[in-house]
């Protein structure tokens, strides 16, 4: 399996905190990616990179911002968490464009 | 109409049987794609990449239609363990973004 490690795996926080999600990988992989999956609309893009400090929005990017200072690491920041943002998260990495995605184990973060 | 188009299903199957999805995606321009499979509250995983010429891996069987825009996957002699909904991904024009559709629910039954 891929190394890449989401953390936390599972978040309960309030409306109007901030959140940081972390996505780590071990293998060196150019693209690293934000997905959301909801019941009815499968997985949403929210943001991708392509590189360090790389960045470009996704589908459903509002509400969210990203970072990617290094080849290891994709934050993912709600910057005031809303109760829309109660989803599971999935960060994936692929070595490049185009190529096959390798997940991590999801982030399953609740919003009240 | 969405970039990439699944029937949500579920197929209810009996073991043994030969089940077959589609996926219809709108850019005329994908490049690559893939099937992924996903259990109930997992992350998804690679089940095989599909290429111009049809692919097999044992009783997956993965075929690309570019005229018609659409990729299927066949699996014959369904299992148990096959049960999962399974996800089309496609990579469509210049920007290569990945676009999943909803995924299509499998359930096998003895």
């Amino acid at each position: 399996d891929a190394g890449i490690t989401q953390s936390p795996r599972h978040k309960v926080t309030e409306t109007g905190t901030p959140v940081t999600l972390r996505c780590h990988q071990t293998e060196n992989h150019r693209y690293m990616y934000w997905y959301r999956q909801d019941p009815g609309h499968g997985l949403r893009l929210i943001h991708y990179s392509y590189g360090v400090k790389d960045t470009d929005k996704g589908e459903v990017s509002d509400g969210y911002s990203v970072s990617r200072s290094k080849t290891e690491d994709f934050l993912l920041t709600l910057e005031s968490a809303t109760s829309s943002q109660t989803s599971v998260y999935f960060c994936a990495i692929s070595p490049d464009r185009g190529e096959k995605l390798f997940f991590g184990s999801g982030t399953q973060l609740s919003v009240l | 109409r969405k970039e990439v188009e699944q029937d949500p299903g579920p197929f209810n199957v009996p073991e043994g049987a030969t089940v077959a999805f589609n996926c219809t995606y709108s850019n005329s321009a994908s490049q690559s794609f893939f099937w992924y499979r996903q259990d109930c509250r997992k992350e998804p995983k690679l089940l095989m990449s599909v290429y111009s010429s049809g692919n097999e891996d044992g009783r997956f069987t993965a075929q690309l239609n570019r005229a018609s825009q659409y990729i299927s996957l066949l699996i014959r002699d369904s299992k148990l363990s096959d049960s999962a909904t399974y996800l089309c991904v496609v990579n469509g024009g210049g920007s290569y973004i990945p676009t999943f559709g909803r995924g299509t629910s499998l359930i096998v039954h003895p």
